[in-house]
Order: C-alpha cells, then sequence, then structure tokens
C-alpha cells in the first residue's frame, strides 16, 4: 500500500473549517484514500473514504486531486470535540484487510 | 449495534500470568483484527481474522496467542509478557478484507500493563 505524509500538527479556530492535508504520491489506480480519527485514550473511529470522486458525510467532506497524489479532510465547522489524531490511509482493494497507520496529524481545535 | 466490545478496560499482570483480552461485535461483521498502540504512537497491526481463520500475522511474538471462536468473538490470550508489551491493545472488526465497504469500528481497547 503507498505511503502517506501529514504534517504532524495542526491548529484550527472553533467554528471555523479545517483543512488537513495528505500526500500520497505514490498512490496506484486501485488504491483507496482512508480517514480515521483517534481522540485522546478512544479507539480510533472511521471519518470517510473515496478513490478519485470527492466525498461528503455528516462528519467531513473529502476533496481528492485529480491526479489523485493528494487529498484534505474538510471538517467544515470544528468544535473542541474535533481534537484529535487525524489519519490518513491508502487502502488497495481487495488486500486482504491490513490497515495501516501512519503517523498522522494532530489537530488542536482552539476556543 | 455499531460498537465493538473489548473486555476489560484494563489489565495490569504480572511476567508470569496468564489472561486473556475479549473482543465482541455483533454486526455481522466476518473481519476481526488485534491491535496494539504504545504511548503517542499511531496503532500497528498485529493480526487478521477473516471468516474465523487467521490470515495474518505481523511476525508477532508468540507469548501473543489471538484466537476466534465465533465469528462474534476475538480472543487474545498473553502469556510470560514483558514489560514493553505495556500498551493499548484495539480490536477492531469490519464487514469483509477485501472489498470497498472496508470501514473498520474499533473497540475503546484494553490498557495493559505489565509489572
Amino acid at each position: 500500500d503507498a505511503k502517506t505524509t501529514q504534517p504532524p500538527s495542526m491548529d484550527c479556530a472553533e467554528g471555523r473549517a479545517a483543512n488537513l492535508p495528505c500526500n500520497h504520491s505514490t498512490i496506484s489506480g486501485n488504491e483507496y484514500v482512508y480517514w480515521y480519527r483517534q481522540i485522546h485514550s478512544q479507539g480510533p473511529q472511521y471519518i470517510i473514504h473515496g478513490l478519485k470522486n470527492n466525498e461528503t458525510n455528516e462528519m467531513a467532506s473529502l476533496i481528492i486531486t485529480e491526479d489523485r497524489k493528494s487529498s484534505t479532510l474538510i471538517l467544515p465547522h470544528a468544535t473542541l470535540r474535533d481534537t484529535a489524531v487525524y489519519y490518513c490511509i491508502v487502502r488497495r482493494f481487495g488486500n486482504t484487510g491490513k490497515l495501516i497507520f501512519g503517523q498522522g496529524t494532530t489537530l488542536q481545535v482552539k476556543p | 449495534d455499531t460498537e465493538v466490545t473489548q473486555t476489560p478496560k484494563h489489565l495490569v499482570m504480572g511476567m508470569t500470568n496468564k489472561k486473556s483480552l475479549k473482543c465482541e461485535q455483533h454486526m455481522g461483521h466476518r473481519a476481526m483484527y488485534w491491535y496494539k498502540q504504545k504511548a503517542k504512537k499511531p496503532p500497528e497491526l498485529m493480526f487478521v481474522y477473516s471468516y474465523e481463520k487467521l490470515s495474518i500475522n505481523e511476525s508477532v511474538p508468540s507469548r501473543f496467542s489471538p484466537e476466534c471462536p465465533n465469528s462474534s468473538l476475538l480472543n487474545l490470550h498473553l502469556h510470560a509478557l514483558q514489560p514493553e508489551d505495556s500498551a493499548l491493545y484495539l480490536c477492531a472488526s469490519s464487514l469483509g478484507t477485501g472489498g470497498r465497504d472496508t470501514e473498520a469500528f474499533f473497540g475503546q481497547g484494553t490498557r495493559l500493563t505489565v509489572v
């Protein structure tokens, strides 16, 4: 599975949009981009995933560039409860179940 | 029910003890996972079960022994652990392992301390 690169930390003001970037320049055609987050002392939580089209759900939006080499997770109105480590994971369709976490981005939402 | 339940939440064990961690889900998922997470590090995959059969062992030492008695339950048997095995142990499940719907649901973990 392709490797991902994320900034180690980011800050965001409460109520503003949080835009979390992820670089996956070696992604191949059958690899999906997944985002999870882990709030302190809890298990990781699935947020969203996509292949090439932009995706939106009740939690977030995922914007994938046309060349698929990078993506951005958008939390439209960040709250203090969104403070967490956000993991961008590239996962191959049919890859026997491996979900490999990188170092992630620690998002701190500030009042 | 979209929960993965892990018990116990906390466990302290000596290096000569034998203990087991338990994980349960009732979502009809056929894939279950064990991860280990050290402090301030990302989760590391240990084992994957698919349809109750062990499909991936990430070169985990034999003092960790997984077991999947049925499609809803996953155990991790611990024996002769070392203090460096102290960590948060996370269980997860997903509908399958290879299709598009591989969103994984995680439990809250068991925080293990080996003394």
